[in-house]
């Protein structure tokens, strides 16, 4: 079965670059999406297929996807941007796949 | 503006049938796929299945033989059942709406909290 990688945090001064990867046996030849969870509420789509952002996403958010890793990119970050983080692909071989989630914790 | 409106049983006893319902308002139910999601507490996010409007579906094959996924076109609604309920079954359900031509969910449910516990 396929499985993506993320790791379990990563740390980011106010207003800097933060850049959350989502590693998988060459995901650069898949579809990536990225999903924001903030505490006691549903996923949001930030990021989908690889690059594109959904209506009202800010354009501090972008993607990359290239080899065996694809890259969530929050520039400017704001205290607001505190949250789980999490990558999901589509294979054929178990459909639906998320990452294990990251936690983004704004300094 | 599409919303997601889920609700069903929040508390059930080991081998019983969970069984959620998610009606879709504000907009277009043909066209789509919609999908159950699911999230343990404190745990990451699992995809349990899809269905189209015309009712076709695909599950994830470790949930396969325990899961059905209905669809009524004449309410817009999905139903989630999942049978033989364990403790592990204890999660956060969402219903979500799937991006045509895309595998990513742009549209959530709140999430209905179950827990399963004798």
């Amino acid at each position: 079965s396929y499985e993506l990688t993320q790791p379990l945090s990563v740390s980011v001064a106010l207003g800097q670059t933060a850049r959350i990867t989502c590693g998988g046996n060459n995901i650069g030849s898949k579809n990536v999406h990225w999903y924001q969870q903030k505490p006691g509420q549903a996923p949001v789509l930030v990021i989908y297929r690889d690059t594109n952002r959904p209506s009202g996403i800010p354009e501090r958010f972008s993607g990359s996807n290239s080899g065996n890793t694809a890259t969530l990119t929050i520039s400017r970050a704001q205290a607001g941007d505190e949250a789980d983080y999490y990558c999901q692909v589509w294979d054929s071989s178990t459909e639906v796949v998320f990452g294990g989630g990251t936690k983004l914790t704004v300094l | 503006q599409v919303q997601l409106q889920q609700w069903g049983a929040g508390l059930l006893k080991p081998s019983e049938t969970l069984s959620l319902t998610c009606a879709v308002y504000g907009g277009s139910f043909s066209g789509y796929y919609w999908s159950w999601i699911r999230q343990p507490p404190g745990k990451g996010l699992e995809w349990i299945g899809e269905i189209s409007h015309s009712g076709r579906t695909n599950y994830n094959p470790s949930l396969k033989s325990r899961v059905t996924i209905s669809v009524d076109t004449s309410k817009n609604q999905i139903s989630l059942k999942l049978s033989s309920v364990t403790a592990a079954d204890t999660a956060v359900y969402y219903c979500a709406r799937t991006i045509p031509g895309s595998d990513a969910f742009d549209i959530w449910g709140q999430g209905t909290m179950v827990t399963v516990s004798s």
